[in-house]
């Protein structure tokens, strides 16, 4: 695998649910981002990783709960959540979280019922 | 508060075209700015970045300009291909601690056969 993988890449779950979404990026980076994209609307940064400490906390709802064991991988575990958190859900990383230049996953498109 | 607004919000041109896609900031105190590409559902792909004391980059077709003191950066594509059909989002990032990218809205290029 190159670059930056997310995992499940759709995602349907009831308003109950709890689940995660994963991220793993193999370009050596020391930063990971997560990112939410709703239609209408720019992407908005939701948490921000530096070498596995948390740096930047964006007011999101507590039912979003990230977690960054080690500084390839980062899991966005979700539960609890609304209709309007559908969205598709980006992650990213970058070599310093100080203006290098970011790369992103895929996304998972999350569809909450 | 830094503002990205990108210009115009939908492109409609005949292959072989030579076009311009608009960015404009608020704030002329930024780090860099880059360009990404998104296909639809998909994740971003990351284009160009300039660096603050740059004026632009290239890559292959696409030339990226930044004029900061105007406020605006302009990403050129020339020789257009049915297979650049896609959104092109501009994003600044700030001087400064904080450093974390503001989004504009996207350009949706549409480029026919």
């Amino acid at each position: 695998e190159t670059g930056v993988t997310q995992t499940p890449r759709h995602l349907v779950m009831g308003m109950t649910n709890k689940k995660s979404l994963k991220c793993e990026q193999h370009l050596g980076h020391n930063a990971m981002y997560w990112y939410k994209q709703s239609a209408k609307k720019p992407l908005e940064l939701m948490f921000v990783y530096s070498l596995e400490e948390r740096v930047e906390n964006n007011s999101v709802p507590s039912r979003f709960s990230p977690e960054c064991p080690n500084s390839s991988h980062l899991f966005l575990h979700l539960h609890t959540l609304q209709p309007e958190d559908s969205a598709l859900y980006l992650c990213a990383s970058s070599q310093d979280h100080i203006g290098s230049g970011q790369f992103f996953g895929p996304g998972t498109r999350l569809t909450v019922l | 508060k830094q503002e990205v607004t990108q210009i115009p919000a939908a492109l409609s041109v005949p292959e072989g075209e030579n076009l311009v896609l608009n960015c404009s900031f608020t704030d002329s105190a930024i780090y860099n700015l880059q360009w990404f590409r998104q296909d639809p559902g998909k994740g971003l792909t990351s284009l160009l970045l300039i660096q603050s004391s740059q004026r632009e980059q290239t890559s292959g077709r696409l030339n990226a300009s930044l004029d900061k003191s105007s406020g605006r950066s302009t990403l050129y594509i020339a020789a257009s291909q049915p297979g650049d059909s896609a959104t092109y989002l501009c994003a600044v990032a700030n001087a400064g601690n904080n450093r974390k990218l503001i989004w504009g809205l996207g350009t949706s290029l549409a480029v026919n056969p």
